[in-house]
C-alpha cells in the first residue's frame, strides 16, 4: 500500500529565510509524488511533480523538491520565504494502479510566514 | 486563466434535506473528480469521470451521495438526505485527455464548495 507522510503539521518561518516542508512515502513501487499548495478559501494547485525524471524537481513560485529513494523522501524547499508562500502544503502520491485522479494526500503542513 | 467553476461556494443545511453540488470543467479537460476534504481525514476521492463516464466511485458512499455528468460541461454531486458527517468541503478537479500518467497528470482543482449541515 502506498501512503505518504508530511512530518511536521505547522510550519512557521521569517520572510526571507529558507523553507523546509518534509515528507516520507511509502511505496513498493516506483512513485509518483506531488506537492499541491492550498491558498486559504482557493482549490489546490500544482507546485511540481515527480515522475521517475531528474530526482530534484523544479515547480512554481522558486519552489523545489528532491526525491531521494535511500530516504524515502520528498521534501519541499525554497531558499527564501515570501509572505505570498503562507498556506497549506501537501505532498501527494498517486495510488498504483489507480486512475489519473487517485491520489493518495498527506494531511498537509501549514505554512506561516512572519514578517 | 482557464478555471474549474463550483458552485455553491457554501451551503449551510439541515440534516435530512437534499444538497446538489455543480462543477463546470474546463472546456476540452475529459476527466472530472470529486473530493471531499475535512479535517479529520484529509482529501479523499469521491469519484471520478472520464468522457463523462463514471470509472470510479468507490470512495462515495453509495447509500446517500450520487454523482452524475449530464453534459460534457456540468458535474454534479448529490447528497440526499443529507447528514451533520456530512459536512466538508468538497472540491471538483478537471484533467486533460493523456495517456498515462506520464502525461499531464495535473488535475487543475475548483475552489472547493463549503457544505455544513446542522
Amino acid at each position: 500500500a502506498q501512503s505518504v507522510t508530511q512530518l511536521d503539521s505547522h510550519v512557521s518561518v521569517s520572510e526571507g529565510t529558507p523553507v523546509l516542508l518534509r515528507c516520507n512515502y511509502s511505496s513498493s513501487y516506483s512513485p509518483s509524488l506531488f506537492w499541491y499548495v492550498q491558498h486559504p478559501n482557493k482549490g489546490l494547485q500544482l507546485l511540481l511533480k515527480y515522475t521517475s525524471a531528474a530526482t530534484l524537481v523544479k515547480g512554481i513560485n522558486g519552489f523545489e523538491a528532491e526525491f531521494k529513494k535511500s530516504e524515502t523522501s520528498f521534501h519541499l524547499t525554497k531558499p527564501s520565504a515570501h509572505m505570498s508562500d503562507a498556506a497549506e502544503y501537501f505532498c501527494v502520491v498517486r495510488r498504483y494502479g489507480g486512475s489519473q485522479g487517485n491520489l493518495i494526500f498527506g494531511k498537509g503542513t501549514k505554512l506561516s510566514v512572519k514578517p | 486563466d482557464a478555471r474549474v467553476t463550483q458552485t455553491p461556494r457554501h451551503k449551510v443545511t439541515e440534516m435530512g434535506q437534499e444538497v446538489t453540488m455543480r462543477c463546470q470543467p474546463i472546456l476540452g479537460h475529459n476527466t472530472v473528480f470529486w473530493y471531499r476534504q475535512t479535517m479529520m481525514q484529509g482529501l479523499e476521492l469521491l469519484a471520478y469521470f472520464r468522457n463523462r463516464a463514471p470509472l470510479d466511485d468507490s470512495g462515495m458512499p453509495k447509500d446517500r451521495f450520487s454523482a452524475e455528468m449530464p453534459d460534457a460541461t456540468l458535474a454534479t454531486l448529490k447528497i440526499q438526505p443529507s447528514e451533520p458527517r456530512d459536512s466538508a468541503v468538497y472540491f471538483c478537479a478537471s484533467g486533460k485527455p493523456g495517456t498515462g500518467f506520464s502525461g499531464a497528470n495535473v488535475l487543475t482543482f475548483g475552489a472547493g464548495s463549503r457544505l455544513t449541515v446542522l
